[in-house]
């Protein structure tokens, strides 16, 4: 079984700003099956990424993702108030991350 | 409009059982994966369990092997999920999810179940 570990835990950061999640797998992982995730307080899971790079339907181009191999990152350029949230990457629609917190600092 | 709606959940004591069913409308069901995610709450999602387009292959989280069977109708539209042998750390809100791309594009609203001791 394929692990996820995120980081941070929580980053701190201000509207504006550039967030870097980062997510590492235990072993290898194709990037055609690593997606990212936000979900906000009370809300559903909303697909960002998937295949590594690709943004999904209607996502801003201020999310990028990025990696291969074990390492992934998900990079958001200018920080807007919506975007304080939790994101997660998953691999192969299956394990999950324990997530990032983008809190405002 | 593309839309997955759970319904089934509720309280239940442990070891009993439930069954989840999610509907989908707005889009050709057999044409997908579908799944099962779960998140207990203040926790992080975990994906449960997965099935194919016609329901020839299912793939489980270690933790629910042999208690959950996945299942799916394309003549009606709907996933289903079998919960046996319920626990406490199966509390959780369990949310119906369309594959895309090996991930999923579009998630229901989520149904809680509760297990009591």
């Amino acid at each position: 079984e394929i692990v996820l570990t995120q980081s941070p835990g929580t980053l701190s950061l201000s509207p504006g700003e550039r967030a870097t999640l980062s997510c590492r797998a235990s072993q290898s992982v194709s990037s055609t099956y690593l997606a990212w995730y936000q979900q906000k307080a009370g809300q559903v899971p909303r697909l960002l990424i998937y295949g590594a790079s690709s943004r999904a339907t209607g996502i801003p181009d201020r999310f990028s993702g990025s990696g291969s191999g074990t390492d992934f990152t998900l990079t958001i350029s200018r920080l807007e108030p919506e975007d304080f949230a939790v994101y997660y990457c998953q691999q192969n629609g299956g394990s999950f991350g324990g997530g990032t917190k983008v809190e405002i600092k | 409009e593309v839309q997955l709606v759970e319904s089934g959940g509720g309280l239940v004591q442990s070891g009993g059982s439930l069954r989840l069913s999610c509907a989908a409308s707005g889009f050709t069901f057999d044409n997908y994966w579908m799944a099962w995610v779960r998140q207990a709450p203040g926790k992080g999602l975990e994906w449960v369990a997965n099935i194919k387009q016609d329901g020839s292959q299912k793939n489980y989280v270690d933790s629910v092997k042999g208690r959950f069977t996945i299942s799916r109708d394309n003549t009606k539209n709907s996933l289903y999920l079998q919960m046996n042998s319920l626990g406490a750390d199966d509390t959780a809100v369990y949310y119906c999810a369309r594959g895309f791309n090996h991930c999923y594009d579009i998630w229901g609203q989520g149904t809680m179940v509760t297990v009591s001791s």
